[in-house]
């Protein structure tokens, strides 16, 4: 099981500003890095899947890019709405077992 | 699809009693696992699947037990609950151990 880092634990964010975050794991034996949103009331939904070092990937809004030779993932997040309000997840595959961070709570503000 | 379904949404036990939470999904994936989420902590793998027949534990296996009879169901079995068990759990399923997990609507277990 890795463990798995995410900063900071939660942020506020005014509507129309962008904003990042961070995920770390370890760079050693490293499968993939996933990526989720979880809605309040909901399950995770997946935003992505990234396995190789420099990757980068968007949907909407939303972007995140990949290093594995240091062991960290950005998740960008341009121009915030208030949809946008959620906890991103992010997790680390080793071989068969994803292990996830406490997320990052992220409250855009109207 | 239904996707990957949960039943009980909701459950109380007593400390001791054993029970089943069912897991199903119709989308034909392979791998399948099932995690507790509680306050403050991410997500924790309790028992992974990869196909039919195969099981294996995660991170927090003590007090479950899992089988993979189908390739559609993945139930979670507590055998003794115990309060520590009290949290929410979620079933997630995909294509392979590197694809997008999609996940269940969770079941929130309280053990008094």
């Amino acid at each position: 099981i890795l463990n798995v880092e995410q900063s900071p634990q939660s942020l506020h964010v005014q509507e129309g500003d962008s904003t990042n975050f961070t995920c770390s794991f370890p760079s050693s034996n490293f499968y993939a890095l996933h990526w989720y949103r979880w809605e309040t009331a909901k399950s995770p939904e997946a935003l992505f899947v990234m396995t190789l070092n420099g990757d980068e990937k968007k949907k909407g809004r939303i972007s995140a890019t990949l290093n594995t030779k240091e062991g960290y993932s950005y998740l960008y997040i341009k121009g915030s709405q208030p949809e946008d309000s959620a906890t991103y997840l992010c997790a680390s595959l080793d071989d068969y077992k994803l292990s996830f961070g406490a997320g990052t709570t992220v409250t855009v503000r109207a | 699809n239904a996707g990957v379904t949960q039943t009980p949404k909701f459950q109380v036990l007593k400390t001791g009693q054993s029970m089943t939470l069912q897991c199903a999904q119709d989308m034909n994936h392979e791998y399948m696992s099932w995690y507790r989420q509680d306050p403050g902590m991410g997500l924790r793998l309790i028992h992974y699947s990869v196909g039919a027949g195969i099981t294996d534990q995660g991170e927090v296996p003590n007090g479950y037990n899992v089988s993979r009879s189908t390739t559609e169901d993945f139930p979670l079995r507590l055998l003794s609950a115990a309060p520590s068990q009290t949290s929410v759990y979620f079933c997630a399923s995909s294509e392979g151990n590197r694809n997008e997990q999609y996940f269940g609507p969770g079941t929130r277990l309280t053990v008094t």
